[in-house]
């Protein structure tokens, strides 16, 4: 079956630390990626998304993901966070020849001042 | 902008009574809407996609017969949960996409937290 997944399901890292996320998705064909933020107490948002290009895509607030077609995967990544990242972290992945619209689990990244 | 609200934003039934959660765009208009549940600690599952003024595409194994979805304006979807039992307690979030956007561009609402006793 089609999905997504996010391995790590909680991390926590202290300021200025390097982050990254990883992303899989189980899907052969041409597909669109994305990555979203919630932040606490408020609504999913767009960071970047990939539909095709550079597979090096540059998001919102200096965060990045690369597309590695051959890994399937999409990791986040962010140099050095700082404690307003602090939310929740979702890849979705958007196969084009059908009509869902796949989600991961979501990872919950937690910023120690 | 491109602000999506729901309505409420938690709700608590009784098992066998019907519940409907709106879905509004505020600043836009939303030729399509999405709404999704999500259990806790799963992902977000897309039930159905909405165009307005047309009937809503429903995912494999939702039932649409239990989840009415009605897209009647450029603003407003609504997700009506018929004869609701404690397993259809869950998350709902709806999304929705101005002319042109598609899944590509969707704006989520903050989402209705329903539990059904």
């Amino acid at each position: 079956a089609q999905s997504v997944s996010q391995h790590n399901h909680h991390v926590i890292l202290s300021e200025a630390a390097s982050l990254e996320l990883g992303c899989n998705y189980s899907y052969g064909g041409t597909v669109n990626l994305f990555w979203y933020v919630q932040y606490p107490g408020q609504h999913l948002q767009l960071l970047l998304k990939y539909f095709s290009g550079d597979p090096l895509v540059k998001g919102i607030k200096g965060f990045e993901a690369e597309f590695i077609k051959s890994k399937f995967s999409f990791n986040l990544r962010k140099p050095s966070v700082q404690w307003s990242d602090t939310a929740e972290y979702f890849c979705a992945a958007d196969p084009l020849s059908g009509n869902q619209f796949y989600f991961g689990t979501g990872t919950s990244l937690t910023v120690i001042p | 902008g491109a602000v999506v609200s729901q309505h409420p934003s938690r709700v608590i039934c009784k098992s066998g009574t019907s519940v409907k959660i709106e879905c509004r765009s505020l600043d836009f208009q939303a030729t399509t809407m999405f709404w999704y549940r999500q259990f806790p600690k799963q992902s977000l599952m897309l039930m159905a996609t909405s165009n307005e003024g047309s009937k809503a595409t429903y995912e494999q194994g939702v039932e649409k017969d239990k989840f009415l979805i009605n897209h009647a304006s450029l603003t407003l979807s609504t997700l009506t949960v018929t004869s609701a039992h404690p397993e259809d307690s869950s998350f709902y979030i709806c999304s929705a996409s101005d002319r042109g956007g598609g899944r590509d561009t969707q704006y989520f609402g903050p989402g209705t937290r329903l539990t059904v006793l």
